[in-house]
């Protein structure tokens, strides 16, 4: 079974510091995805990308952006950490292209003070 | 465009008693559908998946779900609940190809002795 490995579990960082959210896969597959989840909202999109160098937006992109320089790394960058960016982030890869679901890394919880 | 709605962000019941967790969902074509459980402070787990042929899908831990097209529902089921089951249910769609996962809001089961 493939692996998804989120760098941090827990992250404490201030205002206005740039953030590096780092996602990594034991196997080559092509798409991968950065989800943001709060209480009562569920799991929301931000980017995803479908192969190296490329990404696309989600439904929240604003205020985040996404480097894809290796198949196997998916980083999150949030450009100037607000406190409206704490939150859970969770790193998702497609195993499978059609019907397959999505295997979720443990996350990383970020907290901006 | 795809859409889930889980009914009930809460859901109580007694030790040994029958779970259903609610999903509804729309889509312009036939759809995937997936429940995944979240266990406090872990990623997503893929509990069951429908993709195409038998509407009753079963999953791990004893849950099993139904696809009833004409109600446009995939209710999560388990007949007798276990204290180990107390944890976040998510319910996703995907309409196949290249889309994405989009998810409910999630329901948060507790389990009472």
């Amino acid at each position: 079974d493939v692996k998804v490995t989120q760098s941090s579990r827990y992250l404490v960082k201030r205002t206005g510091e740039k953030v590096f959210l780092e996602c990594v896969q034991d196997m080559d597959h092509e798409n991968m995805f950065w989800y943001r989840q709060d209480p009562g909202l569920g799991l929301r999109l931000i980017y995803f990308s479908y192969d190296v160098k490329m990404k696309e937006k989600g439904d929240i992109p604003e205020g985040y952006s996404v480097s894809r320089e290796k198949k196997e790394r998916f980083s999150l960058i949030l450009e100037s950490a607000s406190t409206n960016q704490t939150s859970m982030y969770l790193c998702a890869i497609a195993t499978t292209t059609g019907s397959g679901g999505y295997t979720f890394g443990s996350g990383t919880r970020l907290t901006v003070v | 465009a795809q859409s889930v709605t889980q009914l009930g962000s809460h859901v109580s019941v007694s030790e040994g008693a029958l779970v259903l967790l609610r999903c509804n969902y729309s889509s312009s074509v036939p759809p995937y559908l997936f429940w995944y459980v979240q266990y406090p402070n872990q990623g997503l787990q893929l509990l069951l998946k429908y993709t195409t042929g038998a509407t009753l899908v079963k999953g791990i831990n004893g849950f099993e779900a139904e696809f009833k097209k004409s109600e446009t529902s995939f209710h999560l089921t388990k007949p007798s609940a276990h204290m180990s089951d107390a944890a976040e249910y998510f319910c996703a769609v995907k309409e196949g190809g290249y889309s994405t996962l989009t998810f409910g809001k999630g329901t948060m089961l507790l389990v009472s002795p």
